[in-house]
């Protein structure tokens, strides 16, 4: 597509419950990151792909966090038992390789997440 | 580890008013630096960049200067208009092995009024 896209959008769960949130990146993008927008945190790096493996994966908050890619594309974000302070918007990033380590990240309108 | 501060907010300014937002940081070796901004409703997108010191990163009129001896990245617009706002983030990407990955300032709203 033309830029990044997540999904949902909004999402609203209880407490306890699994949620999944997904991210289509920039097509041929190699490089994909996870980050979190709460209130009073800013924004918090998560999770870091070059295509499928994940070299940096230290903004990870808890073992309930956790994320995949597949086919160098697709990445899902998989949080277990959710809890009130999973609250938060998610927002994926995606980079080429133009630019190398100074390359623009194109972000996603964010995925919200309100765990109740 | 690295980090970004950014002058607290919200910022409230009138139109054709000049804008600063502070930005200073600290890491090691030399980042690049750049400044992100979330329009109402909308995704982050980059406003500029600064790849080594005194470079200065340019774009729909607002500017920012690398400032390696202060260790500072200060966005500056001469004549603001009520389309600019919007929140803005400054971020700085370490290089090396940080693999791109950026880390941001906590965000200033901006509001400019007729």
């Amino acid at each position: 597509g033309a830029g990044v896209s997540q999904s949902p959008s909004n999402k609203v769960t209880e407490k306890g419950k699994d949620v999944e949130l997904r991210c289509d990146p920039i097509s041929g993008h190699t490089a994909l990151y996870w980050y979190r927008q709460s209130l009073g945190q800013g924004l918090e790096f998560l999770i870091y792909f070059q295509g499928n493996s994940a070299p940096d994966k230290s903004g990870l908050p808890s073992d309930r966090f956790s994320a995949e890619r597949t086919g160098g594309s697709v990445s899902t974000l998989t949080i277990q038992r959710t809890q009130q302070e999973d609250s938060a918007v998610y927002l994926c990033a995606s980079r080429g390789l133009a630019g190398g380590g100074t390359g623009e990240l194109f972000f996603g309108e964010g995925s919200r997440l309100t765990v109740l | 580890g690295d980090s970004v501060t950014q002058m607290e907010g919200p910022v409230t300014l009138s139109e054709e008013a000049f804008l600063t937002i502070n930005c200073t940081y600290t890491a090691t070796g030399y980042p690049s630096l750049f400044w992100y901004v979330q329009y109402p409703g909308e995704g982050l997108q980059l406003l500029l960049k600064a790849t080594k010191a005194d470079d200065k990163g340019s774009n729909k009129g607002f500017e920012a200067t690398y400032r390696k001896e202060t260790t500072s990245f200060h966005l500056e617009k001469g004549s603001v208009q009520v389309s600019d706002s919007a929140v803005y983030f400054c971020a700085l990407s370490a290089g090396g092995t940080s693999y791109g990955k950026l880390t941001f300032g906590q965000g200033t709203i901006l509001t400019v009024h007729p």
